[in-house]
């Protein structure tokens, strides 16, 4: 199957700081999704991004769509305590039999130090 | 309240013996999916269900097995479950629409002695 390669695995950071990660693809996708998890429950959508090239923004969040569809990055501005958890993205393809599959990333464990 | 619920969310059984997660959803959605989730490898999907009565494989639906009879439970089944199916497990829905996102439950959480 098509294979996600989230990085990095974990992020240590101070309070106030701003955070980035990001995802690439061998393969293309036609959506991009941001999930974040915190213990204990499931994911939580964050963002998600529809059309390659495009900037999407959600309070501190600003995600964005890569040009070639085969990757995306998440930024974090100012980062807080209860950001803490583990972000995943995920991508899916649109129409088809491929609609439906949704394939995940390995996931980044942020850590926020007060 | 819209929300996914699974049952059992912890589970302790041997390897053999056969048992099923539910899954139920109160939103109406047509699509329902089940994940697991282990270390270092994200979550994986094992099979999703786009309406009554229509299912398909996910990456990882070896030792698996769904029903879809009515569009608000989703079951994953094990019918011989083996110490390897050790893992959490996230059921998940959505409307089905393209740009509409999947809406996950809690987890459950199986341990196959």
């Amino acid at each position: 199957g098509q294979q996600l390669n989230q990085s990095p695995q974990s992020m240590f950071i101070q309070e106030g700081e701003d955070v980035s990660m990001n995802c690439t693809s061998s393969s293309i996708f036609n959506t991009w999704l941001w999930y974040k998890q915190d213990p204990g429950e499931g994911p939580v959508l964050l963002i998600a991004l529809y059309k390659a090239g495009e900037l999407t923004s959600n309070g501190r969040l600003t995600a964005q769509f890569g040009i070639t569809r085969k990757d995306s990055f998440l930024n974090i501005s100012a980062s807080i305590p209860s950001d803490v958890g583990i972000y995943f993205c995920a991508g899916q393809l649109d129409g088809g039999t491929s609609y439906g599959k949704l394939t995940f990333g390995q996931g980044t464990i942020l850590t926020v130090h007060p | 309240e819209a929300q996914v619920t699974q049952n059992p969310r912890y589970l302790i059984t041997v390897t053999g013996k056969k048992l099923t997660v539910t899954c139920s959803q109160n939103m109406n959605h047509e699509y329902m999916s089940w994940y697991r989730q282990d270390p270092g490898l994200g979550l994986r999907q094992i099979y999703y269900s786009m309406n009554v009565e229509v299912t398909d494989k996910g990456d990882v639906p070896e030792g698996y097995k769904v029903s879809r009879k009515e569009k608000r439970n989703f079951p994953l089944i094990l019918e011989s479950p083996s110490p390897n199916q050790t893992s959490l497990y996230f059921c998940a829905s959505s409307s089905g629409q393209w740009n509409q996102p999947q809406h996950f439950g809690d987890g459950t959480r199986l341990s196959i002695l």
